[in-house]
């Protein structure tokens, strides 16, 4: 099956720096691009849409000056979290989806631990 | 509203003993219907989608399940539980669409005993 490739798996850092996370498809091309958050125990809850060349659609209550999104090509996305606090601590999962059924792709998950 | 709901948070079952995990949606369009399971610290693996056609689904690791639009359910079953099968269970629901993404139940944690 398709492959949707995340890294880092695991990222700690200071409070305040930025983090930046890549979702790339390996083999399709991933038109859209989906985020998410998961927090322990929590469900998966969707962060941001972005189609490859656009800017990304955010869902309410995310910020998109902290949580950027960038979809420069149809194999990578990233996500940056910038100026990390200690409760942007999380779970990440990308999800691209693309081939010929239009089918999602999720990635392993990157998990953030700010100190 | 479009929503997924897992009636059970924590569910334990005998090695062994049957499961069925319950999953409920709202939903405007025709919904697309998934079960992924998550190990601990680990991403979502796909377990089974229902698109169309038999409403009976079977996927990976002998788990099965049932579509029936008239209670806008989708359970998930497996007749033998073995202990790797204790992770969390998410099921999901969305559109054939692109650019639509997922919606996700908060999902049932599966623990298993010996």
């Amino acid at each position: 099956g398709a492959v949707v490739s995340q890294h880092p798996s695991w990222v700690i850092c200071k409070s305040g720096t930025s983090v930046k996370i890549e979702c790339r498809s390996l083999d399709f091309q991933a038109t859209t691009m989906f985020w998410y958050r998961q927090f322990p125990k929590q469900s998966l809850m969707l962060m941001a849409t972005s189609n490859e060349g656009s800017k990304a659609t955010y869902e309410q209550g995310v910020e998109k000056d902290k949580f950027l999104i960038n979809h420069a090509s149809l194999t990578l996305s990233t996500l940056t979290v910038t100026s990390a606090h200690p409760e942007d601590s999380s779970f990440y999962i990308c999800s691209g989806q693309g081939g010929p059924a239009g089918e999602l792709f999720f990635g392993e998950g990157s998990r953030l631990t700010v100190l | 509203a479009q929503s997924v709901t897992q009636p059970d948070i924590h569910i334990t079952v005998s090695e062994g003993a049957s499961l069925e995990l319950r999953c409920n949606y709202s939903y405007g369009a025709t919904p697309y219907l998934f079960w992924y399971v998550q190990s601990p610290g680990q991403g979502l693996q796909l377990l089974l989608k229902y698109f169309s056609g038999d409403t009976l689904v079977q996927g990976i690791k002998g788990f099965e399940a049932e579509f029936k639009r008239s209670q806008s359910s989708f359970n998930l079953r497996k007749p033998s539980v073995h202990w790797s099968d204790a992770a969390e269970y998410f099921c999901a629901v969305g559109a054939n669409q692109a650019g639509t993404a997922l919606i996700f139940g908060k999902g049932t944690t599966l623990s298993v005993s010996s």
